[in-house]
């Protein structure tokens, strides 16, 4: 039983191409968050949100509380965006986190 | 410092071997976090810290996993007797609360042959 879905989980793009990846989950959150990974790379931390969206660059994330999905969109992608998303929750009923598998972004110059 | 140290970077390790994996917080995080990365996998949850205090170890696969943080500063992974199942990326990650200000470490990357 996976509490975070994720998809697609292979994703490639031309650079410039505009990007969705899309997270449901099952439980109910205090928080979500957007995750980069680089191979290799440690995680570093790019959105939390409990509701609406945020924008940082070309970065902008999306919740839904009442449908229960987030969307990552990346505009004008590049090369430099090749990484794996994740997808994470942190569980409204105490200090429970649940991961998603993660999206593998590759952007071809 | 000024982020979340993992040490050693890379470990191998024989099987039934025990390994002890460090994990150095930011200065001043009251949670700290375990994770389990295997290849391919996103992270799952081993065990969580407030402070001195380990609030949720539900997620420790095994009694050969042994997780402390003594002093509410640095935390040691503990997996004794290694099997090649172990073989996974373990990281660390700490914030004030919460997932709020969440900084991972950059892992140790744990190999049983």
């Amino acid at each position: 039983k996976n509490e975070v879905e994720q998809s697609p989980q292979n994703l490639t793009a031309q650079e410039g191409e505009f990007i969705t990846i899309n997270c449901s989950y099952s439980v109910g959150i205090s928080a979500l968050h957007w995750l980069q990974q680089h191979p290799g790379g440690g995680i570093v931390s790019l959105f939390m949100l409990s509701s609406g969206k945020k924008k940082h660059g070309r970065l902008i994330a999306t919740i839904n509380i009442q449908e229960k999905h987030s969307s990552l969109h990346i505009t004008a992608s590049h090369p430099r965006d090749s990484a794996v998303y994740i997808c994470a929750v942190e569980s409204n009923t105490g200090n429970q986190f649940y991961f998603g598998t993660g999206t593998s972004l590759t952007v071809i110059p | 410092g000024a982020g979340v140290s993992q040490s050693p970077r890379y470990k191998v390790a024989k099987r039934g071997q025990d390994v002890a994996l460090r994990c150095d917080p930011i200065s001043g995080h009251v949670s700290l976090f375990w994770y389990q990365q295997a290849l391919g996998q996103g992270p799952e949850f081993l065990t969580y810290f407030q402070n001195e205090a380990q609030l949720d170890k539900s997620g420790l696969p095994s009694d050969r996993f042994f997780a402390e943080r003594p002093e509410g500063s640095v935390s040691t992974l503990k997996i004794q007797r290694t099997q090649q199942e172990d073989s996974a990326v373990y990281l660390c990650a700490s914030s004030f609360t919460g997932l709020a200000g969440y900084t991972f470490g950059s892992g140790t990357r744990l190999t049983v042959v």
